[in-house]
């Protein structure tokens, strides 16, 4: 089964740090874009990050660029999202999310729509 | 960052009924448009993908179509577990948007 499992979210106070992990399991990690989502409370969704397979390409928002950096570990199957001077109005459920593709040699390439996605994680930035 | 304006933002609709959810691009965006359904508390869900394309294992009786700027997605009878929030997604373009959802009410 295709899994994807958020964790390191938490209360956190303004200009502080958080890194979230997302765990992955039932794909071949390696070969597939992922990105970040996030939801702030009874809002809609908001594209927050990505990554492609190799970790050679990376992609923001604006309203995290400079602030937030995606890295990934291959190895260990996992995806990371670090925060950095957090503002209030980056709380949010935030969801890592995997882009369908397909390798083809020493290549992948990716879609940029998002089939699979975790549960997500809660990120409250708050004094 | 292209913009993507759905309408309505809410409806209310009986099982059974056709329901059409429409984006529209702030520009062109080629068919590289998704819908995704949401339900109350839980993980948005892929439902089409390029524009018309069904996600394996979504009913058929949803459907999408459109290219350029403007899209819809239509659910030919409601059924009752189809109750949720939907959003289309644009992946023309760095930085991915979604529209701001439609949320599918019962009446």
């Amino acid at each position: 089964e295709v899994q994807l499992v958020e964790s390191g979210g938490g209360l956190v106070q303004p200009g502080r740090s958080l890194r979230l992990s997302c765990a992955a399991s039932g794909f071949i990690f390696g070969d597939h874009a992922m990105h970040w989502v996030r939801q702030p409370p009874g809002k809609g969704l908001e594209w927050v990050s990505g990554i492609s397979w190799n970790s050679g390409s990376t992609g923001y928002a604006d309203s995290v660029r400079g602030r937030f950096t995606i890295s990934r570990d291959n190895a260990k199957k996992s995806l990371y999202l670090q925060m950095d001077s957090l503002r209030p109005e980056d709380t949010a459920f935030y969801y890592c999310a995997k882009a369908p593709g397909y390798c083809s040699g020493a290549s992948c390439y990716s879609y940029y729509y998002l089939d699979v996605w975790g549960k997500g994680t809660t990120v409250t930035v708050s004094s | 960052a292209i913009r993507l304006t759905q309408s309505p933002s809410s409806l209310s609709a009986s099982v059974g009924d056709r329901v059409t959810i429409t984006c529209r691009a702030s520009q062109g965006i080629s068919s590289a448009l998704a819908w995704y359904q949401q339900k109350s508390g839980k993980a948005p869900k892929l439902l089409m993908h390029d524009a018309s394309g069904l996600q394996s294992g979504v009913p058929s009786r949803f459907s999408g179509s459109g290219s350029g700027t403007d899209f819809t997605l239509t659910i030919s009878s409601l059924q009752p577990e189809d109750f949720a929030t939907y959003y289309c997604q644009q992946f023309n373009t760095y930085p991915l948007t979604f529209g701001g959802g439609t949320k599918v009410e019962i009446k």
